[in-house]
């Protein structure tokens, strides 16, 4: 099992270019996320899915966007980038969601992402 | 929302001491989550736990609810022990909030 696999690693950005980081797992997980994590800040959640079709909206969403077409795939697209969105981007995965009370979650390596 | 504290945010320890973090929230919770990030690397649970004391080698971890105070231990640190350890604890279901880590050093 590969766990979490995100792509790419490292990504430098002009302002107002688009991409799309890749966030894949095989553990057949229903819950699938992005956090970004920022100098003297904890994690926080970008958006979230519970499942294939499903996606909400966590603590920080805008200037992103996602869509869950597959269990297994979860993009995080900017479409616009900004210097704000400058950041380490973090996947994350777990059996249903359940992380408040009783799941552990999964992580992916991360991305660094720097918009100039 | 929860608020989420961490301490202390920086700790530097001799190889072989006894390491102790602290993690404090402000609202009752139902699991609380530590994690372990190495430098430039990714993210890793280390323990889920909602009363009491886990432990997994080295590593202990405890909570106290009635508290809401959760503490990481590390026995006999080695440098490779060295990376940020992080808090997080439930809100409302599928959200997690995180505290900002403590960066630890374990010197040679």
């Amino acid at each position: 099992n590969a766990g979490v696999t995100q792509t790419p690693k490292f990504q430098v950005l002009k302002t107002g270019q688009s991409m799309t980081l890749q966030c894949a797992q095989d553990m057949n997980h229903e819950y699938m996320s992005w956090y970004r994590q920022d100098p003297g800040m904890g994690l926080r959640l970008i958006h979230y899915s519970v499942g294939a079709g499903i996606t909400d909206q966590g603590e920080v969403p805008n200037g992103y966007n996602v869509s869950r077409s597959t269990t297994e795939d979860f993009p995080l697209r900017l479409l616009s980038a900004a210097p704000s969105q400058t950041s380490v981007y973090f996947c994350a995965s777990s059996y249903s969601g359940h992380v408040a009370t009783n799941e552990k979650l999964f992580f992916g390596s991360g991305t660094q992402l720097s918009v100039l | 929302k929860n608020e989420v504290e961490q301490s202390p945010q920086n700790l530097t320890a001799q190889e072989g001491e006894f390491i102790t973090i602290n993690c404090s929230y402000s609202v009752g919770i139902s699991a609380l989550h530590w994690l372990q990030q190495h430098p430039g690397g990714g993210i890793v649970s280390l323990f889920m736990l909602s009363s009491g004391k886990k432990k997994h080698g080295r590593l202990i971890a405890t909570i106290n609810i009635q508290e809401k105070h959760s503490s990481l231990h590390i026995t006999a640190s080695h440098p490779r022990d060295s990376a940020v350890y992080i808090c997080a604890v439930g809100g409302s279901n599928y959200k997690l909030t995180f505290g900002k880590g403590t960066l630890l050093t374990v010197n040679p």
